[in-house]
């Protein structure tokens, strides 16, 4: 079973910054956290991960609490594109598969 | 060049038929996923192979066969369907890294099945 907890959905303006929640309170040392996220009608896509530091990549930055048990997905401009179900996931090292929650619907408006 | 590619894309077939779904991937990857999105959108893992062999298996009927006959390639048969088996499956991969960390899964653009 998913181990997060996050919102059912969100909505943001176009072009605002869009902070997704994630609550893992159970996390354990090795998680990782994960996310993706799914367009209509398309498959899962990778967005960023991390363990403990906060991460930067082209398509959004991670903000990890200090102790871990939560984390917030930001989205620096968000645009009509981004609009998709956003999913937190733990990860344990190795090739297992993911487990998915229900994730965050974010809609974004025009 | 898509990544991870998906036949047929939509599949529409009766109750009590047998088809197959086919995966691929070009990106080199050593393990390989089948997952089901459901009607409510729930996305659970299935199967899982590496290196052509298979490593996890979920509570699946029977009815549910994989089969890898080399690394880029992952196909799913399906016996006797139901109408419960109407849903999105996606194959996916991943590449096992040296650095201890979950390795980014790449997902294909899924297959719409529905059993009449």
């Amino acid at each position: 079973d998913a181990k997060t907890t996050q919102p059912n959905s969100m909505e943001s303006n176009e072009e605002e910054p869009v902070h997704l929640p994630c609550n893992h309170s159970t996390i354990s040392g090795t998680d990782y956290i994960h996310w993706y996220r799914q367009l209509p009608s398309q498959g899962p896509e990778y967005v960023i991960h991390g363990l403990t530091s906060n991460v930067n990549n082209r398509m959004a930055s991670l903000a990890i609490a200090e102790d871990r048990k939560s984390s917030t997905l930001i989205l620096h401009r968000a645009t009509l594109r981004d609009a998709a179900v956003y999913y937190c996931i733990l990860t344990f090292s190795g090739n297992t598969p993911l487990v998915f929650g229900k994730g965050t619907r974010l809609s974004v408006i025009a | 060049d898509t990544a991870v590619s998906q036949t047929p894309k939509y599949l529409v077939t009766q109750m009590g038929n047998d088809k197959s779904i086919k995966c691929e991937q070009n990106l080199g990857h050593d393990t390989m996923y089948w997952y089901k999105q459901d009607s409510k959108k729930f996305l659970k893992i299935m199967f899982s192979y590496n290196n052509k062999e298979l490593i996890i298996n979920e509570t699946v009927p029977n009815r549910f066969s994989p089969k890898s006959p080399d690394k880029a390639h992952l196909n799913l048969h399906i016996n006797s369907l139901e109408l419960g088996d109407s849903a999105v499956y996606f194959c996916a991969s991943s590449q096992l890294g040296s650095g201890g960390d979950q390795e980014t899964q790449y997902f294909g653009p899924g297959t719409r099945l529905l059993v009449l």
